[in-house]
């Protein structure tokens, strides 16, 4: 069965520090990753996906099958970057798009 | 460009009353079209999905129902509601490549009472 876990519900940092968002799957098979983020008063939209290898709003996130993890990653945290953040799975192999999504973590950024 | 529009925004509805939350899709054709649960702890949870007119699958057994009328269309129903339908819905579509990116609308928030 597919599964995403993130176990933070919440994370709250300071300006200019680092960022993890942590992810874990569950997946028998080839995963797709993506992280999805909402921010306050916005729509819920796609952030990046693993396939992508691509850095947005200076975000990363690396898939790591060995640990099973797609851990999102920002050096420096900005205000703008609050939000509430999702990690999502989807088999290689799956006919119809369907994705499973964590519960996903609060990101707090404080001044 | 395409355009998701979800209504109502709010709802509040008494315990076994009906439902209907409505879903379309602007700029695009034989979009793949989904509704989604979004549960505080529990994340988001997949409700239903349709990849084309009148055709529904239900992903988990509930009070709820779905309905593809047409092409661009996507509605939520009940015939009664239960306290635990609160919650907020998110209907979704996506575009015939299968590339994992979902456009959601703005969500409905109903507060069954």
């Amino acid at each position: 069965a597919q599964r995403v876990t993130q176990p933070e519900k919440l994370l709250s940092v300071f300006k200019g520090a680092p960022v993890e968002l942590k992810c874990n799957y569950s997946y028998s098979g080839s995963p797709e990753l993506f992280w999805y983020v909402q921010y306050s008063r916005q729509r819920l939209q796609l952030l990046l996906r693993h396939i992508s290898r691509e850095s947005i709003k200076g975000f990363t996130a690396d898939l790591n099958k060995g640990e099973t993890s797609f851990h999102l990653k920002k050096p420096f945290a900005q205000e703008e970057d609050s939000a509430m953040y999702y990690c999502a799975l989807k088999g290689v192999n799956t006919g119809f798009q369907k994705l499973v999504f964590g519960t996903g973590t609060r990101l707090l950024v404080s001044p | 460009s395409q355009t998701i529009h979800q209504w109502p925004a709010t709802l509040v509805q008494p315990v076994g009353s009906p439902l209907s939350l409505e879903c379309t899709v602007e700029g695009t054709s034989n979009p793949n079209l989904y509704w989604y649960r979004q549960a505080a702890g529990r994340g988001l949870q997949l409700l239903f999905y349709s990849v084309g007119i009148g055709q529904i699958s239900s992903e988990v057994p509930q009070n709820l129902s779905a309905s593809r009328p047409q092409d661009r269309q996507f509605i939520l129903s009940s015939k009664k509601l239960l306290l635990s339908d609160s919650g907020f819905y998110l209907c979704a579509w996506s575009g015939a490549r299968v590339t994992g990116e979902l456009f959601f609308g703005e969500g409905s928030r109903l507060t069954v009472l």
